[in-house]
């Protein structure tokens, strides 16, 4: 069984500050891990993944998250945060051979201040 | 290009009622077609899943069936509503295993 901890259901930061959403996993079996952001009133966009290649993955709109295994991580990381980044975001995790079922975190909710 | 249409928007139903929303995908064929939903505080729930028509899958026991009566279109149904099927419901497709999901807009159902 497969699961994902999203800690902090909202986070708020000042625009041009570092952006930092936590994602632990849990999996029995190697994962493929994925990001994926909902801006409001939109559909839930892929943002990036990681499928056992490099374990720092950069995605779109200049995020990217690291996969350590030995904390069992999946951080996503912005260095500077934008206004247009608010949304939610969320940590999924599936096995690798699993198809695209993928187990959801409970999301957070990103806040960009001025 | 490809595009997913996923209706209605919202809706409100009473206790009891019948369900039917829909999802087609136009833009590619054989896609594999998916319904998750997220209930308030909760992550996206996988539903069901369909690699080809008539080809269900449900992952949790519910009140809930799908249908796939074309190759592009996925029926999320109820016979009668709980106040528990309330949530927001997202229907997604991929071109295969392993490929990313590509998600439709949603519709919040509120059961009252």
């Amino acid at each position: 069984a497969q699961s994902v901890t999203q800690l902090g259901s909202h986070v708020s930061v000042s625009e041009g500050a570092l952006v930092l959403l936590r994602c632990n996993y849990s999996s029995s079996v190697p994962p493929y891990l994925f990001w994926y952001v909902q801006y409001p009133n939109q559909g839930l966009q892929l943002l990036l993944k990681y499928t056992s290649a490099a374990t720092l993955v950069k995605g779109i709109n200049g995020f990217e998250a690291e996969f350590k295994k030995s904390e069992t991580s999946f951080h996503l990381t912005k260095p500077s945060a934008h206004m247009s980044d608010a949304a939610e975001y969320f940590c999924a995790v599936s096995d690798m051979g699993g198809g695209n079922k993928l187990t959801f975190g409970t999301g957070t909710q990103l806040k960009v201040e001025l | 290009s490809q595009t997913i249409h996923q209706w209605p928007a919202t809706l409100v139903q009473p206790v009891g009622s019948p369900l039917s929303l829909e999802c087609t995908v136009e833009g590619t064929s054989n896609p594999n077609l998916y319904w998750y939903r997220q209930a308030a505080g909760r992550g996206l729930q996988l539903l069901f899943y369909s690699v080809g028509i008539g080809q269900i899958s449900s992952e949790v026991p519910q009140n809930l069936s799908a249908s796939r009566p074309q190759d592009r279109q996925f029926i999320l149904s109820s016979k009668k509503l709980l106040l528990s099927d309330s949530g927001f419901y997202l229907c997604a497709w991929s071109q295969g295993q392993n490929e990313k999901l590509f998600f439709g807009s949603g519709t919040q159902l509120s059961v009252l």
